[in-house]
């Protein structure tokens, strides 16, 4: 069974701090890692797809980094806004387009 | 552009009822995926399509269950008979078919499932 990790399971930010998260894979058979926010009633919308060793992304103040070596990726939000409030997922492919996902980080940011 | 349209969004049946959930994916994608998010399980993928072909079924729970893709535009999701365990919420999502899996994939809004 492949587990994909991520911690905190919770996270409560004041407003204008930054923040960052963890997903923890396992590092043999990587093909790739997706990482999606998930409004509240909403659908999972995609952010990054990363592939590569060393990735970084960055999408407007939220950013990504992949270690495939040792089976982690960060997520960052620089300057908490309130819309930053969702579940952040990450999820692992070791075959094919099958992801794996993690059980999310809920990121509640206080005004 | 239309995103990934599930329909219907509510559906609450009686035990023992056939249930069928559509979708339509995002015209020009050609990997389709189906996926129940439970409390319990978080989200887990049921079954998923590469131009219309059946590539992996392992995340489909039972015989009770079954998927089909008649063409690029349209898939079902077929629940009989239904079960109250089977509640959940299920979404679609399609996407490009990439190499090892580089590509996102876009979900539906997802059909909010109530087995009584």
């Amino acid at each position: 069974i492949l587990n994909v990790e991520q911690s905190p399971q919770s996270l409560h930010v004041q407003e204008g701090d930054s923040t960052n998260f963890t997903c923890s894979f396992p590092s043999s058979n990587f093909y790739a890692l997706h990482w999606y926010r998930w409004e509240t009633a909403k659908s999972p919308e995609a952010l990054f797809v990363m592939t590569l060793n060393g990735d970084e992304k960055k999408k407007g103040r939220i950013s990504a980094t992949l270690n495939t070596k040792e089976g982690y990726s960060y997520l960052y939000i620089k300057g908490s806004q309130p819309e930053d409030s969702a579940t952040y997922l990450c999820a692992f492919i070791f075959g094919n387009e099958k992801l794996t996902f993690g059980t999310g980080t809920r990121l509640t940011i206080i005004p | 552009d239309a995103g990934v349209i599930q329909s219907p969004r509510h559906e609450v049946t009686e035990m023992g009822q056939e249930v069928t959930l559509r979708c339509k994916p995002i015209s020009g994608h050609n990997s389709l995926f189906w996926y129940r998010q439970t409390m319990m399980r978080g989200l887990e993928l049921l079954i998923y399509f590469n131009n219309n072909v059946p590539i992996d079924d392992s995340g489909m729970p039972e015989d009770r269950f079954s998927a089909k893709m008649p063409n690029a535009s349209f898939s079902t999701l077929k629940i009989q008979p239904s079960e109250p365990r089977d509640s959940a919420v299920y979404f679609c999502a399609s996407s490009l078919r990439g190499t090892g899996g580089n590509q996102p994939q876009h979900f539906g809004d997802g059909t909010r499932l109530s087995i009584l």
